[in-house]
């Protein structure tokens, strides 16, 4: 079965403090997984995705097959990071399975 | 300017009248989707295309049909809309290949009474 899951449905910091968002997956085959954004009244976007191994707003974001996870990570958060997160893998066939979602509240 | 658009953008009904919600995209991408968003269940996907006349049914296809008649267009029809379909929809596009950016639409609102 391919799954994805988020564990933490809110996550609250303090502005400058690191964060790190949890995603686990599930899936037989190598997979292909993201990391898309929601900030609010905005439309869903890409935030950074695994095949392309890169950095965005200081965001990064390392696939451990071991563990199957794929946690978002950011070492020092701003207020302007505060949105909805959802991690999603690219599944099999052409399906997309999103994970539920974390809301990152970053406090001043 | 390469986009994706959702009409209508918000949408009443009553149970029963069917409806029809448009998505386009101007990118000229092969795949397209609709997702449902629900609070606390996330995005789960209803329906996928990945070219002219190929669809297949996501995790939640249930009540809901789809067409793909034109590369720009996916539209979703409630043939007979009920309250659980209450939701926010989202369309969203790529290309094909593994590892894409979908780029989706503003989304639409529906509630049914």
């Amino acid at each position: 079965a391919q799954r994805v899951t988020q564990p933490e449905k809110l996550l609250s910091v303090f502005k400058g403090a690191p964060v790190e968002l949890k995603c686990n997956y599930s899936y037989s085959g190598s997979p292909e997984l993201f990391w898309y954004v929601q900030y609010s009244r905005q439309r869903l976007q890409l935030l950074l995705r695994h095949i392309s191994r890169e950095s965005i707003k200081g965001f990064t974001a390392d696939l451990n097959k071991g563990e199957t996870s794929f946690h978002l990570k950011k070492p020092f958060a701003q207020e302007e990071d505060s949105a909805m997160y959802y991690c999603a893998l690219d599944g099999q066939g052409f399906s997309f399975i999103f994970g539920k979602g974390t809301r990152l509240l970053v406090k001043p | 300017e390469a986009q994706v658009t959702q009409n209508p953008r918000y949408l009443i009904t009553v149970t029963g009248k069917k409806l029809t919600v448009t998505c386009s995209q101007n990118m000229n991408h092969e795949y397209m989707s609709w997702y449902r968003q629900d609070p606390g269940l996330g995005l789960r996907q209803i329906y996928y295309s990945m070219n002219v006349e190929v669809t297949d049914k996501g995790d939640v296809p249930e009540g809901y049909k789809v067409s793909r008649k034109e590369k720009r267009n996916f539209p979703l029809i409630l043939e007979s809309p009920s309250p659980n379909q209450t939701s926010l929809y989202f369309c969203a596009s790529s290309f094909r290949d593994r590892g894409r950016e979908q780029y989706f639409g503003p989304g639409t609102r529906l509630t049914v009474t």
